[in-house]
């Protein structure tokens, strides 16, 4: 079964706009962590901001803001003021427990317009 | 400070080689990760390694190993390359103490293809 699902293979958002990008994870384990990276066509993937199970509040990085809701097992990732810049592969990553092994999603391609 | 640093970037092998990739961690970080990721899909895990132990191995054939050495540096090594693992090839650096909450940050990758 899939444990991280990402929904929308691919995104378009008018630049300076707010864009969503979802992630659903399927776990059982009551301590977890969840990832958001970008990866560029360079195939970096560039850290973007981290959750915690236990965290209380939304987890927020500049222009980068996670929106978990436990009970619905989401985590989405919104962008505020898209940047041209913006456009890459999104992908949504999930640790279990104390492993040091990350599940990835299937990636979401943001396209970011003038 | 340096971020991980991954070599070669770029390599291309033949069908039955062997090819080594090399990543150094960021320092003071002591776990170091290996991901497979083909086109069009998100990376695979493929070992985890802690204090020079091996700590997770994901679902790959024996054909892959890894180690760790005291420098926290680790190799990737694949054996008898099939075309199948033409892919970018990802190391992870963390401090991972076995808590959640450590952040994991990637290199540039190594990108492989087999011909």
């Amino acid at each position: 079964a899939q444990k991280i699902t990402q929904t929308q293979p691919g995104m378009f958002v008018q630049e300076k706009e707010a864009v969503t990008l979802d992630c659903t994870y399927d776990t059982s384990d009551p301590s977890y962590g969840l990832f958001w990276y970008k990866q560029p066509s360079s195939g970096e993937m560039i850290f973007l901001i981290y959750q915690g199970s236990y965290d209380q509040q939304n987890a927020t990085e500049g222009r980068y803001s996670l929106n978990f809701q436990k009970a619905r097992k989401s985590a989405n990732l919104v962008i505020s003021a898209s940047q041209l810049g913006d456009s890459a592969m999104y992908f949504c990553a999930m640790r279990e427990g104390r492993g040091g092994k990350l599940i990835f999603g299937q990636g979401t391609e943001l396209s970011v317009k003038p | 400070d340096a971020g991980v640093t991954q070599s070669p970037t770029h390599l291309i092998k033949t069908r039955g080689q062997h090819v080594t990739l090399r990543c150094s961690p960021i320092s003071g970080h002591k776990s170091v990760s290996w991901y497979q990721q083909v086109l069009g899909q998100g990376p695979q895990f493929i070992f985890q390694y802690y204090e020079k132990e091996e700590r997770g191995r994901g679902n790959f054939p024996d054909r892959f190993s890894a180690r760790q050495f005291p420098n926290y540096s680790s190799e990737l090594n694949v054996n008898a390359l099939l075309l199948g693992d033409s892919a970018l090839y990802l190391c992870a650096s963390s401090s991972w103490t076995g808590r959640v909450g450590n952040t994991i940050y990637f290199g540039e990758g190594s990108w492989l293809t087999v011909v």
